[in-house]
């Protein structure tokens, strides 16, 4: 099976700094991560995704970090704003298996103006 | 930009009664999934549909569930009797055959009383 832990339920941080949410996962199978931003009320959003092949992927403000050795995730936010609050899951998908995304708990993130 | 979208937005049952939860997948996407999420708990995976066959299903996906694509467009999830226990959010997502990302809709909430 695959389990997917988040460190923190919650991180405060100040609009402008840099924020880090972090996520472990426990199946050497896992191929494909994808972090998603969720909002009160909504869908989970797609915020960026690398595969097991690569181990650092940059979007718009966006940096995800993927540490093979030890099976931790990390979803770099620059510049927090505070239209970034929301709950972030990563998600991971094991190989040859469906597709399924295995989800973790969430960090719920508040950007404090 | 094409979006996942998903009817009715809310629904409220009887334990015991029928629903059908309705999905409008991206119009170019193959991969069909529906996913589950208790109110404060992680998304969680139910089936996957590819081909109009399921290619995979979790454990919560028993015989009271099932998942039709009934023409070109919809993507169904009916549940025979609802139990008190289905009561959560119901996210369809919907991914094309090259890419490996799962777009999700904005759910529906399925309350049963």
């Amino acid at each position: 099976g695959e389990s997917v832990g988040l460190h923190l339920p919650t991180l405060s941080v100040q609009e402008g700094d840099n924020s880090i949410i972090n996520c472990a996962y426990s199946n050497s199978a896992s191929d494909y991560f994808i972090w998603y931003k969720q909002e009160s009320g909504k869908g989970p959003q797609f915020i960026i995704d690398i595969r097991s092949n690569m181990d650092k992927r940059q979007g718009q403000r966006v940096t995800v970090l993927l540490n093979k050795t030890v099976k931790h995730l990390s979803l770099q936010i620059a510049a927090t704003q505070p239209g970034d609050s929301a709950v972030y899951f990563c998600a991971v998908r094991i190989y040859n298996q469906g597709g399924k995304l295995i989800f973790g708990q969430g960090t719920e993130l508040s950007v404090k103006p | 930009e094409p979006e996942v979208t998903q009817t009715p937005s809310h629904q409220v049952t009887q334990m015991g009664q029928e629903v059908i939860l309705r999905c409008v997948p991206i119009s170019n996407h193959l991969y069909f999934y529906w996913y589950r999420q208790i109110l404060g708990q992680k998304v969680e995976f139910l089936v996957s549909f590819y081909n109009n066959e399921i290619s995979e299903k979790s454990e919560i996906f028993d015989d009271q569930f099932s998942v039709e694509r009934p023409d070109g467009s919809n993507f169904t999830l009916k549940i025979r009797s609802t139990k008190l226990e289905d009561s959560a959010m119901y996210f369809c997502a919907s991914r094309t055959t090259v890419q490996e990302t799962q777009y999700f809709g904005p759910g529906t909430r399925l309350l049963v009383l």
